[in-house]
């Protein structure tokens, strides 16, 4: 299986700010990858898919990046709706696999 | 629009049969390309997909949990069927159906399940 290994486990950011979450492969996935937020005792939602494409209707503010093994969700000028849990997930090979998640605060 | 919901016993003992319904509407399950994924989250911890059933009737498993899924669809394609055996106290976890060949744009509101004696 790829392991997908998000860091940080946690952050903690103020409203405005800039925050970025990193997922690492464990082996190239060649863009086949998808980000989701998952606000508390709700579904995941989608994000970002092919690495960097913005899924419908999400804010522009959400943006993909990355290739290879290294990847990276980045948020700008956090807002209050922010507050979430994010989650990478890998599709390039089955088993789909999903990274430990961060759990993003306001300080 | 498109919509999914999932169903299921809420809580079973220890060796049981697990079996979960995603009902959904806005789409059909026999329109190519069209996949159907389960996936779960024990409380406050990370996402593991379990498997999938496509258009055409293909299904694919984690090998982690294979010996005791099954997965399928009915004949309207407007159902998914999840099947897991013995089930232990570790299955305890909410289980989510999701549309999506690969990454997952839609997904049901989730049914918890508690495996306790």
């Amino acid at each position: 299986d790829i392991q997908m290994t998000q860091s940080p486990a946690s952050l903690s950011a103020s409203l405005g700010e800039t925050v970025t979450i990193e997922c690492r492969a464990s082996e190239d996935i060649y863009n086949g990858l998808a980000w989701y937020q998952q606000k508390p005792g709700k579904s995941p939602q989608l994000l970002i898919y092919n690495a960097n494409s913005l899924h419908t209707g999400v804010p522009s503010r959400f943006s993909g990046s990355g290739s290879g093994t290294q990847y990276s969700l980045k948020i700008n000028s956090l807002q209050s709706e922010d507050v979430a849990s994010y989650f990478c997930q890998q599709y390039y090979d089955y088993p789909w696999t999903f990274g430990g998640g961060t759990k993003l605060e306001l300080k | 629009q498109v919509t999914l919901k999932e169903s299921g016993p809420g809580m079973l003992q220890p060796s049981k049969t697990l079996s979960l319904t995603c009902s959904f509407s806005g789409f059909s399950l026999s329109t190519s390309g069209m996949v159907v994924s389960w996936i779960r989250q024990p409380s406050g911890k990370s996402l593991e997909w379990l498997a999938a059933i496509d258009w055409d009737g293909d299904k694919y498993y984690n090998p982690s949990l294979k010996s005791r899924l099954t997965v399928s669809k009915d004949t309207s394609n407007t159902q998914v069927f999840l099947k897991i055996t013995s089930v232990d106290i570790a299955d305890t976890a909410t289980y989510y159906c999701a549309r999506g060949p690969r990454y997952f744009d839609y997904w049901g509101q989730g049914v918890m399940v508690t495996v306790s004696s």
